[in-house]
């Protein structure tokens, strides 16, 4: 069975740092690029960024850019994101997500952010 | 950026009804488009990945088309369990977007 447990969320001071870890297990990770979304308190979807199956293409929405890093450690199954510079705007829940071809075809139970002084 | 534009924002429907949302891009997208359902307090699920292809193991009931830039998503005789927000997502580039969503209410 697949499964995605995403951990490391809390409330955070604008400006500081969090990283989110995502345990993947029930398939071999390395064979799946892998993203992650959020989603803003009673607001819809939003792809945040994605990362190759070897880790050596990565993709971020313009938001983030130079803000956060999205990396993988294939021997542990996990992925990673790391948030610096946090700002109000990126309160949400974050999920991570399975890649297929484009399609996001399993996701974690998600974790929240709040950034708040 | 592709845009995606989702619409209805919101359905209210009775059991047994037709469900139609749609989804319009603003660049071609051949037919990279997918549609998930988050139903209350739960993470999204996909329905349909590219090509219209329905995942294994959901309902025959749930079908899209739609390619270049018009997408249409269809619930055939709605259940009550089918209540939720509806995404359509295009995969075709960088960055992936979602529409606004479709939150669909069952009389």
């Amino acid at each position: 069975e697949v499964q995605l447990v995403e951990s490391g969320g809390g409330l955070v001071q604008p400006g500081r740092s969090l990283k989110l870890s995502c345990a993947a297990s029930g398939f071999t990770f390395s064979n799946y690029g892998m993203a992650w979304v959020c989603q803003a308190p009673t607001k819809g979807l939003e792809w945040v960024a994605s990362i190759s199956t070897g880790g050596g293409n990565t993709y971020y929405r313009d938001s983030v850019k130079g803000r956060f890093t999205i990396s993988r450690d294939n021997a542990k199954n996990t992925l990673y994101l790391q948030m610096d510079s946090l700002r109000s705007e990126d309160t949400a829940t974050y999920y991570c997500a399975r890649q297929r071809g484009g399609s996001l075809d399993y996701w974690g139970q998600g974790v929240m952010v709040t950034v708040s002084s | 950026e592709t845009t995606v534009t989702q619409s209805p924002a919101s359905l209210s429907m009775a059991v047994g009804e037709k469900v139609s949302i749609s989804c319009k891009t603003s660049t071609d997208i051949d037919d990279d488009m997918n549609w998930y359902q988050q139903k209350s307090g739960e993470a999204p699920k996909l329905l349909i990945s590219e090509g219209n292809t329905l995942r294994p193991g959901v309902p025959s009931r749930f079908s899209s088309s739609g390619y270049g830039t018009d997408f249409v998503f269809t619930i055939n005789n709605v259940l009550l369990g089918d209540e939720g927000i509806y995404y359509c997502q295009q995969s075709d580039n960088v960055p992936d977007t979602f529409g606004a969503g479709t939150k669909l209410e069952l009389k």
